[in-house]
């Protein structure tokens, strides 16, 4: 157990909706990473966050966005969805968000569009 | 641009057989390295990781990798593979320069024979 959780672990949803992912990072982190892994693409960076602010953002679609909370739990909110955004979504943390530290990835969410 | 490449999506050895699997990375600035592990159904969890300290780097279930700057190469190997080891290994990198934001390979899947 790497001590991140993501909710929900299994989402079915349809073209054209909205969805929300959830993270809590481990305790003491304040570095937040989405990551999405699909057959396409492997696995790709999608955006970070440090204590309620962007740090570094990847190919992340314009209708997908993400926020920390001050309590440090982020969301990613994914819209106007589309088949091709079936995937896992791996949220990660790390204490504080520097090149060089570990990070430590929740189970994911998979997102199953039909 | 920086990347990741893996030589072999898929790996298949015996139980007992050395167990090297091919990272070769591509950047004009110094790298950190990282060696995850995903088994089915999970998170990525880290193996090991480079950060510019020592080159030979020790990390959980006896694996091990050796950075080579002159080849740009990070090969992770172990002496002897256990039935345990079957997963998929993801080589990344990440840079001083741009908070963790992690580049990863494509995945080896490394399956072990009795």
């Amino acid at each position: 157990d790497s001590g991140v959780t993501q909710t929900p672990k299994h989402l079915i949803t349809a073209t054209g909706q909205r969805v929300t992912l959830r993270c809590s990072p481990r305790s003491g982190d304040l570095s937040v990473y989405w990551y999405q892994q699909s057959l396409d693409q492997g696995l790709q960076f999608l955006i970070q966050y440090y204590n309620g602010e962007e740090r570094a953002k990847g190919n992340i679609l314009e209708r997908f966005s993400a926020q920390q909370f001050p309590d440090l739990h982020s969301d990613l909110n994914l819209s106007s969805l589309e088949l091709g955004d079936s995937a896992l979504y791996f949220c990660a943390s790390s204490v504080s968000g520097l090149g060089q530290e570990t990070q430590y990835f929740g189970p994911g969410t998979r997102l199953l569009v039909l | 641009a920086q990347s990741v490449t893996q030589l072999g999506s898929h790996v298949s050895v015996s139980e007992g057989a050395l167990v090297l699997l091919r990272c070769n990375y591509s950047s004009s600035v110094p790298p950190y390295l990282f060696w995850y592990v995903q088994y089915p159904n999970q998170g990525l969890q880290l193996l090991l990781k480079y950060t510019s300290a020592a080159t030979l780097v020790k990390g959980i279930n006896g694996f091990e990798a050796e950075f080579k700057k002159s080849e740009t190469s990070f090969h992770l190997t172990k002496p002897s593979a256990h039935m345990s080891d079957a997963a998929e290994y993801f080589c990344a990198v990440s840079f001083y320069n741009q908070g963790g934001k992690l580049i990863f390979g494509q995945g080896t899947e490394l399956s072990v024979k009795p």
